[in-house]
């Protein structure tokens, strides 16, 4: 059964980087497949962030492209999101999952990240 | 960019009864790129329907996905208690629009 799951800080400031883990069991990212993130600010639907394939190379939405970095460390077997310079928008649950046959079908359980001072 | 409607906003069913829910593209969409996820309150999403109509592992057989070109289908026969929850339809755009998805309908017990 493959299992992700999010972890990083709940808090992050203004300007600052938001950066989230997601550690992947019961599946070798090196194996293949692609990994993505996935936010959700309170309330509202789902957004695509970007996706990573377990060679490295990535896919960002392109109104994040600039602020967002998705890395891949398959010794540790696990998958990684930086989003700079934070604002009050970038509040929401992130969620990590596999991307496969075009849908995602495993995700983790999501972290809620809030942006405040 | 493809933008995807959903319709209903909310849906208000009761058990036994069957639901339909719409996922409308701006343009014409692959089936292969289309799927469908349920979302219950405090969870994650749970992938439903993939390539248009193909049901994901271990889901139930009352839930099935239709259509074509930009006109969508979820449809779930005999609502249970549990079926109650938000549905969205995603489709990919290839790269570099990746994942879009719709804003949701809410299937609410009436």
């Amino acid at each position: 059964q493959v299992q992700l799951q999010e972890s990083g800080p709940g808090l992050v400031k203004p300007s600052e980087t938001l950066s989230l883990n997601c550690s992947v069991s019961g599946y070798s990212i090196s194996r293949g497949s692609y990994w993505g993130w996935i936010r959700q600010p309170p309330g509202k639907g789902l957004e695509w962030v970007g996706t990573i394939y377990h060679n490295g190379n990535t896919y960002y939405k392109p109104s994040l492209r600039s602020r967002v970095t998705i890395s891949v460390d398959t010794s540790e077997n696990q998958f990684s999101l930086k989003l700079s310079s934070v604002t009050a928008a970038d509040t929401a649950v992130y969620y990590c999952a596999r991307w496969v046959m075009l849908s995602y079908d495993y995700w983790g359980r999501g972290t809620l990240v809030t942006v405040s001072s | 960019e493809i933008v995807l409607t959903q319709s209903p906003g909310t849906l208000s069913l009761s058990p036994g009864e069957r639901a339909t829910l719409s996922c409308r593209a701006s343009q014409s969409v692959s089936s292969s790129y289309l799927a469908w996820y349920q979302q219950k309150p405090g969870q994650a999403p749970r992938l439903l329907i993939y390539g248009a109509s193909s049901r994901a592992t271990g889901i139930p057989d009352r839930f099935s996905g239709s259509g074509s070109g930009t006109d969508f289908t979820l449809t779930i026969t005999r609502l249970e208690p549990e079926d109650f929850a938000v549905y969205y339809c995603q489709q990919y755009g290839g790269s570099p629009q990746g994942a879009t998805f719709g804003p949701g309908t809410k299937l609410d017990i009436k």
